[in-house]
């Protein structure tokens, strides 16, 4: 079944404590991008990727990094989580960059103390 | 980039056709308008994407004037399933269209 896969899917940390969101996809994607969501807010872009080794800034990535090391893995670091990053992170992919459709995973919920 | 604007929320009735609009005034030439719906707790899952005219497909049609400065999501005969959040999505093409802003979107609630 093709789809995109986060683990883990809820997380409660406490500030400071460095943490790894994984996602994985099975669709052979080149384009991988990662989302908060936060009430009122929408979704927002944190990071992009074209392909492998290759990533970009979206609209809030202060706090965050990426790595593509594989073309199916794009996982979400935070060295130093805060109380400010508590927030729904929804991972997606797709086969090329925008328009095309984007597929998500069904997110991973994140509260730090 | 293209900023999107939607109502925020929308109330309707089983069976009714449900109109959502969205407005994108600054949207550049290469830009398609794409429409996702999410409910709680999931991700976004696409719904309906096109560039001009009318685009309809088995779950929606969209509506896109002359000038594309807005489209409408047009839902036929909704359910109570319907009640979801739905974003209106404008691709950036100026960074090579990877770059996406989904807003806020409409949050529409079908009642019985």
């Amino acid at each position: 079944e093709a789809q995109v896969t986060q683990n883990p899917r809820y997380l409660i940390t406490v500030t400071g404590k460095k943490l790894t969101v994984t996602c994985s996809q099975n669709m052979n994607h080149e384009y991988m991008s990662w989302y908060r969501q936060d009430p009122g807010l929408g979704l927002r872009q944190i990071y992009y990727s074209m392909n492998v080794e290759v990533t970009d800034k979206g609209d809030v990535p202060e706090g965050y990094k990426v790595s593509r090391k594989e073309k199916r893995n794009f996982p979400l670091i935070l060295e130093s989580p805060s109380p400010n990053q508590t927030s729904l992170y929804f991972c997606a992919s797709s086969l090329s960059k925008v328009p095309d459709t984007q597929y998500f995973g069904p997110g991973t919920r994140l509260t730090v103390l | 980039l293209a900023k999107t604007t939607q109502p925020i929320s929308m109330d309707s009735y089983e069976g009714q056709e449900v109109n959502i609009t969205c407005s994108h005034n600054n949207i550049a030439t290469n830009d398609y308008i794409t429409w996702y719906q999410q409910f709680p707790s999931q991700g976004p899952r696409f719904i309906i994407q096109g560039y001009k005219t009318k685009v309809t497909n088995e779950v929606a049609s969209l509506f896109i004037p002359a000038d594309r400065k807005s489209s409408t999501l047009s839902l036929p005969r909704v359910s109570l399933s319907d009640t979801a959040v739905y974003y209106c999505l404008v691709g950036d093409s100026n960074t090579g269209g990877f770059k996406t802003i989904f807003g806020a979107g409409t949050r529409l609630f079908v009642k019985a």
